[in-house]
């Protein structure tokens, strides 16, 4: 089963407006990491956030975590037509090596 | 420096084929994870290893699969009895320690020897 649910589903921007795209999820989390994945590729890790962490910056995005909701956003701002790709969060429960667990992810589409 | 490898790429089998998927984690990487995607989802996990001991294998779907890392380094998984159910994207990770929580760090955001880096995946097709 998938711990974590993106939202939206699809999301289709112009270039260089921001995308805004959210994760829940269900138990207590060590970590949330959001990953991109093109079409036909492999994961890309994006950025980690801890649980004991608010919010984190990288580059273009930004990343929050709301513990108390269960839930996590990420923003990706100017977007570029080569950001288009799927979006997924993925959670890990317990220090040291534990498995993710993935959401089913956002179809981001950002046309130029 | 080369990231995880994964063969074949694809992979087309007739229901009841066995089939064969490697998965060679960068070198040093103690720790090796399989997933399997279907179409439209996001990643699940399968069965992990550390070195070449396999310490969870609770998400392999049923007693047809089957996986291995005798030598603590590459890993195969096998299907046994291939169903059209089983077609999907499988995805290999490893990371450096027994510590695994993420993967890749292109943007750098916490990134660390707990990193999982993921292969391509091979992607099995079972008419």
């Amino acid at each position: 089963s998938q711990q974590g649910e993106e939202d939206p589903q699809a999301l289709s921007i112009q270039e260089g407006e921001n995308a805004t795209m959210n994760c829940s999820y269900k138990t207590s989390i060590n970590n949330l990491q959001w990953y991109r994945q093109n079409s036909g590729r492999g994961l890309v890790h994006l950025i980690l956030i801890r649980s004991n962490e608010r919010e984190k910056h990288s580059g273009r995005l930004r990343v929050t975590l709301d513990t108390s909701k269960k839930s996590s956003s990420l923003l990706i701002t100017a977007s570029r037509a080569a950001d288009t790709a799927s979006y997924f969060c993925a959670t890990d429960f317990t220090s040291g090596n534990t498995p993710l667990v993935f959401g089913k992810g956002t179809r981001l589409s950002v046309i130029a | 420096g080369a990231g995880v490898s994964q063969s074949p790429r694809y992979k087309v089998a007739k229901r009841g084929q066995d089939v064969a998927l490697r998965c060679d984690p960068i070198s040093g990487h103690v720790s090796l994870f399989w997933y399997q995607q279907a179409l439209g989802q996001g990643p699940e996990f399968l069965t992990y290893f550390q070195n070449e001991a396999q310490l969870d294998k609770s998400g392999l779907p049923s007693d047809r699969f089957f996986a291995e890392r005798p030598e603590g380094s590459v890993s195969t998984l096998k299907i046994q009895r291939t169903q059209q159910e089983d077609s999907a994207v499988y995805l290999c990770a490893s990371s450096l320690s027994p510590g695994g929580t993420g993967a890749g760090g292109l943007a750098g955001g916490g990134s660390n020897t707990d990193t999982q880096y993921f292969g391509p995946g091979t992607r099995l097709t079972v008419l």
